[in-house]
């Protein structure tokens, strides 16, 4: 496997239910980032992981749990979502969160779908 | 308040010719620029960056000038071809602050381009 990989692609969920978006890089990068993109809007940047500490949190609702246990696995854990949460969730990596680090490469994202 | 803006939602070319993309910014502790190509189903592929010290950087088919005076990039597309249909994104770097190395992205362009 190469670049960045999520699972699932696609996901259903119910307000009530719990689940889990995983993200993985094979790029050797030390961030990770997760955004989400509703539609017609710009990506919004949720969270960054740099080195396995969050570096930021754009004022996510804290039904949005983010989890970075290496430099090469993000997650994000979802519970009692609302169904404006509905969107596409696209995780990034690149080499690091800093200067050097600009290019982000993404993941082909997770469309969830709240019920 | 928008940072980075990309007022054409759509852009209709013929095979063969030019295809320019527009994107406009506010901030100014922008310094690095970024252009991501996104297909239906797949996340947003990296094509062309730019530094804030340069006005303009070619990748064969692909050039991105930047005017610095009137916070204004755009993307070059020259010979157009079908397979460039797309949604184009812009992207820009904070250089400091609390948001340092934070990428901030643009609405989206559709492109397409016709045979």
């Amino acid at each position: 496997e190469t670049g960045v990989t999520q699972t699932p692609r696609h996901l259903v969920m119910g307000m009530t239910n719990k689940k889990s978006l995983k993200c993985e890089q094979h790029l050797g990068h030390n961030a990770m980032y997760w955004y989400k993109q509703s539609a017609k809007k710009p990506l919004e940047l949720m969270f960054v992981y740099n080195f396995k500490e969050q570096t930021e949190n754009n004022s996510v609702p804290s039904r949005f749990s983010p989890e970075c246990p290496n430099s090469s696995h993000l997650f994000l854990h979802l519970h009692t979502l609302q169904p404006e949460d509905s969107a596409l969730y696209l995780c990034a990596s690149s080499p690091d969160s800093s200067g050097g680090g600009a290019t982000q490469y993404f993941g082909p994202g997770t469309r969830l779908t709240v019920l | 308040d928008q940072q980075v803006k990309q007022n054409s939602p759509s852009l209709s070319v013929q095979e063969g010719r030019i295809s320019i993309l527009n994107c406009d910014y506010t901030n100014s502790m922008f310094d690095y620029f970024l252009w991501y190509k996104k297909y239906p189903a797949e996340g947003p592929t990296f094509l062309i960056s730019i530094s804030s010290i340069k006005d303009k950087n070619e990748d064969g088919r692909f050039t991105v000038f930047l005017n610095k005076s009137a916070k204004h990039l755009s993307l070059h597309i020259v010979p157009s071809q079908p397979g460039d249909s797309a949604v184009y994104f812009c992207a820009a770097r904070n250089a400091g602050g609390t948001s340092y190395g934070k990428l901030t992205f643009g609405q989206g362009t559709i492109l397409t381009v016709h045979p």
